[in-house]
């Protein structure tokens, strides 16, 4: 069993507050990915990241793979009510999606 | 596009019992994938097709069967149903391609409470 951890599972913020979300495997996965799932609903892709150590960006979130493709980083900035959701990485290993329990982020306003 | 579809939406089984879940989607994925997710868990992959006629076995697949004999259909059969098997049901597809460009797209996903 390939096992991604995620940290923290719980975080409860206030609007505007930054947060970071790790998601860490002691596997090698060829690209990983970062979902957001809300309540009754399956999960959303937010992003693949490929390349060791590639950035990506969408508006105020920013992930990271690391240089070894064995962890990753979701980072929000400025939080805001509408990312209130279970984020949730995934990691490839020859088309088996193996993914972390989540991180369950809420955002008060 | 419907997407992926999932049926039934909710279902309560007694011990012992069998039934299908069904998964289809008309957007002519080759990658299709059922997952489990227990409450406040991430999804565990039970099984997985490549295409028609061919299948294999994720990581919790025990008291699970599937079959995938056209590209739109997956269903996923639960023999002797256990209280273990209680839990959240999600189909998933997907096109191949850069990796970087593809998307898992889920259904809506079927709860099933095993008493």
């Amino acid at each position: 069993t390939q096992l991604l951890e995620q940290s923290p599972q719980f975080l409860s913020i206030q609007e505007g507050e930054n947060l970071t979300v790790y998601c860490n495997s002691s596997s090698v996965f060829s690209s990983l990915q970062w979902y957001r799932q809300e309540p009754g609903e399956g999960p959303v892709l937010l992003v693949t990241v490929v390349t060791g150590g590639e950035v990506k960006k969408l508006k105020r979130l920013t992930f990271q793979f690391g240089d070894a493709r064995k962890d990753s980083s979701l980072h929000i900035t400025a939080a805001q009510p509408g990312d209130t959701g279970l984020y949730l990485c995934a990691g490839d290993n020859f088309n088996k999606f193996y993914f972390g329990s989540g991180t369950k982020l809420n955002v008060k306003p | 596009n419907a997407g992926v579809t999932q049926t039934p939406k909710f279902r309560i089984l007694k011990i012992g019992q069998s039934m299908t879940l069904q998964c289809t989607q008309d957007m002519n994925h080759n990658y299709m994938y059922w997952y489990r997710q227990d409450p406040g868990m991430g999804l565990k992959l039970i099984y997985y097709s490549v295409g028609a006629g061919i299948t294999d076995k994720g990581e919790v697949p025990n008291g699970y069967n599937v079959s995938r004999s056209t590209t739109e259909d997956f269903p996923l059969r639960l023999e002797l149903a256990a209280p273990s098997q209680t839990s959240v049901y999600f189909c998933a597809s997907r096109a191949p391609g850069l990796a970087e460009q593809e998307t898992q797209y889920f259904g809506p996903g079927t709860r099933l409470l095993v008493l």
